[in-house]
């Protein structure tokens, strides 16, 4: 069975600018999670997904929105960058909204913001 | 609110000698535990967890760990370290969020523990 893969893998974006980024959850999966990773703050949850609904919200900007789609492939947003949102960001995937359930982590998508 | 607390930063251990990664957390209500592992450039491998039961966990790459529920405190080990098993280590703590609904849960994590092998 395939991971939960994340693209792109790599990418720079200018302040001001836009970025969408990807994920494909485990194949029967139905709920992602998104999280930032920095040097400073850590492991931050973003928010997460199940059945195209946003159930969970951490304390992140409006700037920063997600979305789910019927196949539960995700994407998040991140608009008018900023140079402190550069950050590795991890989609995780998982069966179902079950506490007990492993949440498995993708390679992530390294984003620096010039 | 829930969080999780890896008091060291840094652990250095010898090829071959056991190791030990610290982690305590502070949840309401059952704690569902995780270590999770990252290597260089990598996202977060899992590890092992405890749900229930055993104190005693068994994980992957000959890992495990104990749960200790009057100490709050769910400690890394492996009795024989390899150069191998030099990585990020980060334990996480998974519980209801109280910012939403019923079922909602997000993963808590510590800061993480750098740890070195040395040959």
């Amino acid at each position: 069975k395939a991971g939960v893969t994340q693209t792109p893998r790599y990418l720079i974006k200018t302040r001001g600018q836009q970025v969408t980024l990807s994920c494909s959850p485990i194949s029967g999966h139905r709920s992602v999670s998104w999280y930032q990773q920095t040097p400073g703050q850590g492991l931050q949850f973003l928010f997460e997904y199940f059945s195209e609904t946003q159930r969970n919200k951490g304390n992140f900007p409006g700037r920063f929105s997600g979305r789910q789609f019927s196949n539960s492939r995700s994407e998040m947003n991140v608009s008018t960058l900023e140079l402190g949102d550069s950050a590795l960001y991890l989609c995780a995937s998982t069966e179902d909204r079950g506490e007990r359930n492993t949440i498995y982590f993708g390679e992530g998508s390294w984003l620096t913001v010039v | 609110a829930q969080s999780v607390a890896q008091p060291e930063d840094q652990v250095n251990v010898a090829e071959g000698n056991p190791l030990t990664v610290k982690c305590t957390y502070s949840v309401s209500g059952n704690p569902y535990l995780f270590w999770y592992v990252q290597y260089p450039n990598r996202g977060l491998q899992f590890l092992l967890k405890y749900i229930t039961g055993d104190n005693l966990v068994k994980g992957s790459y000959g890992f495990e760990a104990e749960f200790n529920k009057s100490q709050t405190s769910f400690h890394l080990k492996k009795p024989s370290a390899l150069v191998s098993d030099s990585a990020l280590y980060f334990c996480a703590v998974r519980a209801r969020s109280i910012y939403s609904g019923a079922g909602s849960y997000q993963l808590t994590f510590g800061k993480g523990t750098k740890l070195s092998v040395i040959p």
